[in-house]
């Protein structure tokens, strides 16, 4: 059974630091990974999408690559900025193209 | 309207009581789903419907019974809950049949039983 974890499940750091959120998964054979943004109170929003023949995506000062044989994946942000306080989740898509999820890292950027 | 939405966004209800959960989606997706968001624990996917047919039905409880009349729209029936149901209740749409696609969300609904 596919478990995904995320570590830290909590972060705070100083405005402007690069930064590295972890996810990792225990079943190599996953169809992508995503990563995701939740706003308090809101839904989710798609950040990256990571096939699984794929090693990285970048979309702006966010960067996430995927390992498949280790069963990890890192979200990086550069250049941190208060409004990428959020709760950040990380979701796997197995054969049933459902998602599994991980239970998130809330990340705190102070100003 | 775009996106997903989802109506209401917050609801307060009694164990007795029987209440309904709305989703539209405005994306042509020909999937939808109900997740379940409770603090600090994973998303629990509930239902999902593809084509308008339920492919899942991950052993929730006969107290929650979704309904898809079509492909924009999704309710989530409730009746008789219990305070450990009280959690944010998230729909989604996807576009099957391409691969694994990602999944659009709505803003949720924060459900609180008491």
């Amino acid at each position: 059974k596919q478990e995904v974890t995320q570590i830290p499940a909590a972060l705070s750091v100083p405005e402007g630091e690069n930064l590295v959120l972890n996810c990792s998964f225990t079943d190599s054979a996953i169809y992508n990974l995503q990563w995701f943004r939740q706003d308090p109170g809101k839904g989710l929003t798609s950040l990256l999408l990571i096939q699984s023949s794929q090693r990285e995506q970048t979309s702006g000062r966010l960067n996430a690559s995927l390992d498949k044989s280790s069963g990890r994946s890192t979200l990086y942000i550069a250049a941190s900025q208060p409004g990428d306080s959020a709760t950040y989740l990380c979701a796997v898509t197995g054969s049933n193209y459902q998602l599994i999820w991980g239970a998130g890292t809330k990340l705190i950027i102070k100003p | 309207e775009t996106g997903v939405t989802q109506t209401p966004r917050h609801l307060v209800m009694g164990m007795t009581n029987k209440k309904s959960l709305k989703c539209e989606q405005h994306l042509g997706h020909n999937a939808m789903y109900w997740y379940k968001q409770s603090a600090k624990k994973p998303l629990e996917l509930m239902f999902v419907y593809s084509l308008e047919e339920r492919v899942e039905n991950n052993s929730v409880p006969s107290r929650f019974s979704p309904e898809c009349p079509n492909s924009s729209h999704l309710f989530l029936h409730l009746h008789t809950l219990q305070p450990e149901d009280s959690a944010l209740y998230l729909c989604a749409s996807s576009q099957v049949g391409q691969g694994a696609q990602t999944q659009y969300f709505g803003p949720g609904t924060r459900l609180l039983v008491l």
